[in-house]
């Protein structure tokens, strides 16, 4: 089966800790989005990478970092700067150019304790 | 900055009836993309229509796009209590640099069985 997965489902963050939520797709597509989606809201827009080795703050990026370091994978760390984290996170990919369909993984709720 | 805004927020409506969403958007664009979200899943793609198209359809939803007036409205017609869920539209910015969609904050379709 081709697509995306994100894992885990549910998360739960202690204060002052690191998460790392985990996106990964065998689609072999070109570029990634990481989005924010708080209850009752739309998609907000984390980072984004167009090719492997690179990647763009969107407009939520403070207290958020990413690592593109595989084209299949593009995990997104939740540091203990982002004071606000609970959310749906939702990671998506595009063949190729950010005009194109986006494919969207299933998302990670991520809660703190 | 959210580029799309959908109207209305909220909609309930009978099986069997039509539904109408409104998107509005500020900047010139390639594409409009509308999406559809079930309550805690991914968003699936709907439909993409692209900025010299006027109109579209995929079997019960019809789609416009009216660029001098930067508005977009989708029609989902006959109705049923699967469709509900929130519907979102998308946006690409042309000429900003940001290589990225654009979500708007969806409209909540609520169909009564």
């Amino acid at each position: 089966d081709g697509g995306i997965t994100q894992s885990p489902k549910y998360l739960f963050r202690k204060e002052g800790q690191n998460v790392t939520l985990s996106c990964e797709q065998n689609l072999n597509h070109d570029a990634m989005y990481w989005y924010r989606q708080d209850p009752g809201q739309g998609l907000r827009l984390i980072y984004y990478s167009q090719i492997v080795n690179d990647f763009q703050k969107g407009d939520i990026a403070e207290g958020y970092s990413v690592s593109r370091e595989k084209k299949e994978s593009f995990p997104l760390t939740v540091t203990s700067a982002q004071k606000n984290p609970t959310a749906f996170y939702l990671c998506a990919s595009t063949i190729g150019g950010h005009e194109e369909t986006q494919y969207f993984g299933p998302g990670t709720r991520l809660l703190v304790l | 900055s959210q580029q799309g805004e959908e109207d209305p927020q909220a909609l309930s409506i009978q099986e069997g009836e039509n539904a109408t969403m409104n998107c509005s958007y500020k900047t010139s664009i390639n594409n409009l993309q509308w999406y559809r979200q079930n309550s805690g899943r991914g968003l699936v793609h709907l439909i993409l229509i692209r900025s010299n198209e006027r109109e579209k359809h995929s079997g019960r939803l019809r789609v416009t796009l009216d660029t001098s007036k930067k508005s977009s409205s989708l029609l989902i017609t006959a109705s049923r209590a699967a469709d509900t869920a929130s519907y979102f539209c998308a946006t690409d910015a042309i000429d900003t640099g940001r290589r990225a969609l654009t979500f708007g904050s969806g409209t909540r379709l609520q169909v009564q069985p």
